[in-house]
This record gives structure tokens, sequence and C-alpha cells, in this order.
């Protein structure tokens, strides 16, 4: 069984367009986290909930818009995609409680906006 | 803001041979630090992870090392084999998570 699992794995789309990405974790979880890996291979956080509260948010465009409807799921929407937005999202998740918090990704959505 | 570096940013060695990847972190205060490695194309895969308070991890052929203190976390890969190729990054966290930019291992057969 695949832990955190993301759809669509590879997305190509027209400026302008409104797409989600979506990703669910079957580890039980209490956090989940969206990333972007650029084309330098650079990754950085974007966002993070735990418990369906969304506890970090870095400098990402309001664009961009998370959404949790439970603590397993959570999608990532980005409305007037841009060229700049190419890049692959990861999604992960961990247990911040407890002391186990490993993080586990997801395998990558490849996004090209043409 | 949390600035991490890895080096060196690529590295070649043969079948066999023992290694030490780098990572030092500006910010000391993490909770923990994680070193995930990275196959072409794939997503990333956890290897260890360091609590704060901890000095060492180790799984099979992988040692970590954390000097929080000093903002230093090192991976000791040991008889390093083709399989072993791969981007390897560390990941220190703190109230924030920030990554390394990677160092890219190929093993020659």
């Amino acid at each position: 069984d695949t832990a955190v699992s993301q759809t669509p794995k590879y997305l190509v789309t027209q400026m302008g367009n409104d797409k989600s990405i979506k990703c669910e974790q079957n580890l039980g979880h209490d956090t989940m986290y969206w990333y972007k890996q650029d084309s330098k291979k650079f990754l950085k956080i974007m966002f993070s909930y735990n418990n369906k509260e969304l506890i970090i948010n870095e400098t990402v465009p309001n664009r961009f818009s998370p959404k949790s409807p439970d603590k397993a799921h959570l999608n990532l929407h980005i409305n007037s995609l841009e060229l700049g937005d190419s890049a692959v999202y990861f999604c992960a998740s961990s247990q911040t409680s407890g002391g186990q918090e490993t993080q586990y990704f997801g395998p990558g959505t490849r996004l090209l906006v043409l | 803001k949390q600035e991490v570096t890895q080096i060196p940013a690529a590295l070649s060695v043969p079948e066999g041979e023992n290694l030490v990847l780098n990572c030092s972190f500006t910010d000391s205060a993490i909770y923990n630090l994680q070193w995930f490695r990275q196959d072409p194309g794939k997503g990333l895969t956890s290897l260890l992870l360091i609590q704060s308070s901890q000095r060492e991890q180790t799984s099979g052929r992988l040692n970590a090392s954390l000097d929080k203190s000093s903002g230093r976390s090192t991976l000791y890969i040991a008889a390093s084999q083709p399989g072993d190729s791969a981007t390897y990054l560390c990941a220190p966290t703190g109230n924030q998570f920030y990554f390394g930019t990677g160092t890219s291992l190929t093993v020659i057969p």
C-alpha cells in the first residue's frame, strides 16, 4: 500500500488555467506538507497543516490555496497558473506528536505550465 | 532564516569506498535533522532522523552524526554500492523546514 499518494503524477496545462493536485496519506499522521522543487532542485516548503489547521505558510502567492478536508488529505489548488509555477510538487506527512517526526514523501507531481 | 549548505555538491567514487557527506546549517535551534535520498525523477526517501538531543544515528551502512552547537551534520556511507547513487539531502527542522541543496552521489561499479 502506498503511504503517501499524489494525483496526478504529471500535469501539463496552459498559462492562466486553474488546477488542483490531490494528496492522501494512510499513515494516520497528524501533519501534512506541500513542497515545491524547482528546476535547480531547490526544495522549499509551501504549506504545513496540523490536524486540519494551517501552521506554516511561507511566502507563497495567494494563487496557491491548500485545502484539507480531513487530516488524511491535503489538496493544493492553484489559480491563474504562471510559467514560473512549473516545478515538481511534493506532498509529505509526519506524526508530530510522540516524537516521531520522520517525514514521508509522496512521489511528486510534475507540473508544466505552457 | 535557516541556511543549509551541503558539500560537496557532487561526488563520484568507485564501488566499495567509504564516504562522508557534509551538511551545515546556520540556525542551531532545531528539533531534529533528517537525511533523505532522492533518486532521479522520484520522491524523497527518509534515511535517518536524529533528534536534537542525540549525537548520531545508524541504519545499516549509514551513520549520521549531529553537532547542533556548531551547526553540522555528516552522513557516513560505508562500503558504497552502485545502488547508493542518488542525491542526498539534509533537512534541519526547527519552527520551519529547510532543505539543503543536496549532494549528487555516483558510485561507479
